[in-house]
């Protein structure tokens, strides 16, 4: 089956920091790939969707220049929390989209942020 | 804007009794599928349905797709505690975006 994997699984930063996020898909190409953020006890929001090659699209409220999304490759896309703050903190899920597989996402386990 | 409301939001039953969550929407979807994510992990897709009416079961889990497509439900039989999770239902909107319910934590008390 497909497979997404997220490093680091969490992270402990000091507020003012930027941490760096990525997500891969380990056997096979995505075409698109997809930023979740959850906050605990409640729902998936998502943040931003990226294609491979292109500036990522953003949901309503959410900052482009504080999460920086990189999609380099078809395999791999980077989210960047700049200067981190107590808020931030939060459980970030990315998940890909596998060409010819409709509206079927693969979600990674999630990266826990936590921001002192 | 489409919205998916789940109810209950919270669970809580002792071992082998039923439980039914509901999903509906104002909106029509091509498509809803149900999730089931524990602490710290990524959610894990349980089912797919997509046809108006559409029945499917997974051991003890029953899912059915509204006739309309606006609804869905869950039904868990004999729940166990490893059944204890949060469940999800979500649906497509905007070229392979995906919307999600508010979702419902279930806990089994064995």
């Amino acid at each position: 089956g497909a497979v997404v994997s997220q490093h680091p699984s969490r992270v402990i930063c000091k507020s003012g920091t930027s941490v760096k996020i990525e997500c891969r898909s380990l056997d096979f190409q995505a075409t698109t790939m997809f930023w979740y953020r959850q906050f605990p006890k409640q729902s998936l929001m998502l943040m931003a969707t990226s294609n491979e090659g292109s500036k990522a699209t953003y949901e309503q409220g959410v900052e482009k220049d504080k999460f920086l999304i990189n999609h380099a490759s078809l395999t791999l896309s980077t989210l960047t929390v700049t200067s981190a703050h107590p808020e931030d903190s939060s459980f970030y899920i990315c998940s890909a989209g596998l060409a010819g597989a409709g509206e079927t996402q693969y979600f990674g386990p999630g990266t826990r942020l936590l921001v002192l | 804007t489409q919205l998916l409301e789940q109810s209950p939001q919270f669970l809580s039953i002792q071992e082998g009794e039923n439980l039914t969550v509901y999903c509906n929407s104002s909106s029509v979807f091509s498509s809803l599928q149900w999730y089931r994510q524990e602490p710290g992990e990524g959610p894990v897709l349980l089912v797919t349905v997509v046809t108006g009416g559409e029945v499917k079961k997974l051991k003890r889990l029953t899912f059915q797709f509204g006739d309309a497509r606006k609804d869905s439900s869950l039904h868990i039989t004999a729940a166990q505690p490893g059944d204890t999770g949060l469940y999800l239902c979500a649906g497509p909107y905007n070229t392979g975006k995906l919307i999600f319910g508010q979702g419902t934590t279930l806990q089994v008390k064995p």
